[in-house]
């Protein structure tokens, strides 16, 4: 079975710019989460959704938004683009009621803002 | 608000020594607890989550605990290897599956 899968791998973007990420979840987790990891921190929770709904939003910006689709693959979005934006960006998915809840994560996408 | 640290935030040992990681957490109140390894550039790899009842998990060399009510977890790392080197992350997680994470523990396993 195909992981979490996540498009596109790298992209670099200026300023002020607009940027879409993408997530496939494993087939059968109805709820993704994202996560953006500064270089040298730990990963920081962004959103949480499940069966199309936000479930949760971290301290983040409303440049920041997300949505999830009915085949639960979902995309977030950034707006208006600050150096600081720059890290690498993670999803999760997981499917209530499995073993331990276990979340798995993507491989990332890693945004460079110039 | 959850709060992870992670102690120390890099060690360099030499290949064979047994090694021990920290973690710590300031809301015992945690669904499960997971240590991921993550290389340079790349993604996260999970190596051991322990729910909030049990006390351990095994995986070959790696060994973690978990003390809920003292808010401690630590990851054993027995005759480690130069490939052993990477960045492992501690992350806490609640009733609501959302991850808290430490800094995270640079190693650099010397042959």
């Amino acid at each position: 079975d195909a992981g979490v899968t996540q498009s596109p791998t790298h992209l670099i973007k200026t300023r002020g710019q607009q940027v879409t990420l993408r997530c496939s979840p494993i087939s059968g987790h109805k709820s993704v989460s994202w996560y953006q990891q500064v270089l040298g921190q730990g990963p920081q929770f962004i959103f949480q959704y499940y069966e199309k709904e936000e479930r949760g939003r971290g301290n983040f910006p409303d440049r920041f938004s997300a949505r999830q689709f009915p085949n639960y693959s979902s995309e977030l979005n950034v707006n208006a683009l600050l150096l600081g934006d720059s890290a690498l960006y993670l999803c999760a998915s997981y499917s209530f009621g499995s073993a331990y809840n276990e979340q798995f994560f993507g491989p990332g996408t890693r945004l460079t803002v110039l | 608000k959850q709060e992870v640290t992670q102690i120390p935030a890099a060690l360099s040992v030499p290949e064979g020594e047994n090694l021990v990681l920290n973690c710590s957490f300031t809301d015992s109140a945690i669904y499960n607890l997971q240590w991921f390894r993550q290389d340079p550039g790349k993604g996260l790899t999970s190596l051991l989550l322990i729910q909030s009842s049990q006390r351990e998990q095994t995986s070959g060399r790696l060994n973690a605990s978990l003390d809920k009510s003292s808010g401690r977890s630590t990851l054993y790392i027995a005759a480690s290897q130069p490939g052993d080197s990477a960045t492992y992350l501690c992350a806490v997680i609640d009733n609501f599956n959302k991850f808290y994470f430490g800094s995270g523990t640079k190693l650099n396993v010397k042959p």
